[in-house]
């Protein structure tokens, strides 16, 4: 069992391209999580989905899309990458919303 | 909102000794917390929870207390080894606002051999 996997581990992006970030769990969660975690600051949550089919902004949601397709995966986009997204982003998944998260490894994105 | 916040951001603890990392949460609302462990390069890793009918619970070598009366948590690792060295945080959850999470800053925790 994987548990939470991201892809890429790391990536550097030219401002004003579009990145992707993938996220699967193979825990069977309803709700999944994407943070950033920016040196000083604690995880700040950019969006989450309850379960497969629905969606909701969190503290820092603009710049940022997501899509929540199957209970498996939950892409995270930038449409058009910007310095301040450098940053290392966290996938989380829990039972339900309110339970324990678990983590995967993070991606870390510089955007030059 | 909430706020949580980590009362040292560092500490330095001798090998076989005890550590304590506290926490502090503003909304006596929150009812489910959690200490996790991030190692260098790697995601938060859970360590321990607790709810909020329970002001104690004790795991291999931790411990957490919460006190709601002041709104307090704290994360106490017996005979604290190098493997320990982490930063540690306290995850804050509000079930009666669906399970709106807060996470503290982050302690990071080194254990001198």
């Amino acid at each position: 069992i994987a548990g939470i996997t991201q892809a890429p581990t790391s990536q550097i992006l030219a401002a004003g391209r579009r990145m992707t970030l993938r996220c699967t769990q193979d825990m069977r969660h309803n709700a999944m999580y994407w943070y950033r975690q920016d040196l000083g600051l604690g995880l700040r949550l950019i969006h989450y989905s309850n379960t497969a089919g629905t969606t909701g902004k969190g503290e820092v949601p603009d710049g940022y899309s997501v899509s929540r397709a199957n209970t498996d995966d939950f892409p995270l986009t930038l449409a058009s990458a910007v310095p301040s997204q450098t940053s290392v982003y966290f996938c989380a998944s829990s039972g339900q919303r309110g339970d324990t998260q678990y983590f995967g490894p993070g991606t870390r994105l510089t955007v030059l | 909102g909430e706020s949580v916040g980590l009362h040292l951001p560092t500490l330095s603890v001798q090998e076989g000794d005890n550590s304590i990392i506290n926490c502090a949460y503003s909304n006596s609302a929150s009812d489910y917390f959690i200490w996790y462990k991030q190692e260098s390069g790697k995601g938060p890793q859970f360590i321990i929870d607790i709810r909020s009918n329970m002001d104690k619970r004790q795991g291999q070598r931790v411990t957490v207390l919460l006190n709601k009366t002041v709104k307090h948590l704290s994360l106490q690792i017996a005979a604290t080894q190098p493997g320990d060295s982490a930063v540690y945080f306290c995850a804050v959850f509000d079930n009666t606002n669906a399970g709106k999470s807060t996470f503290g800053d982050g302690t990071t925790l080194t254990v001198k051999p």
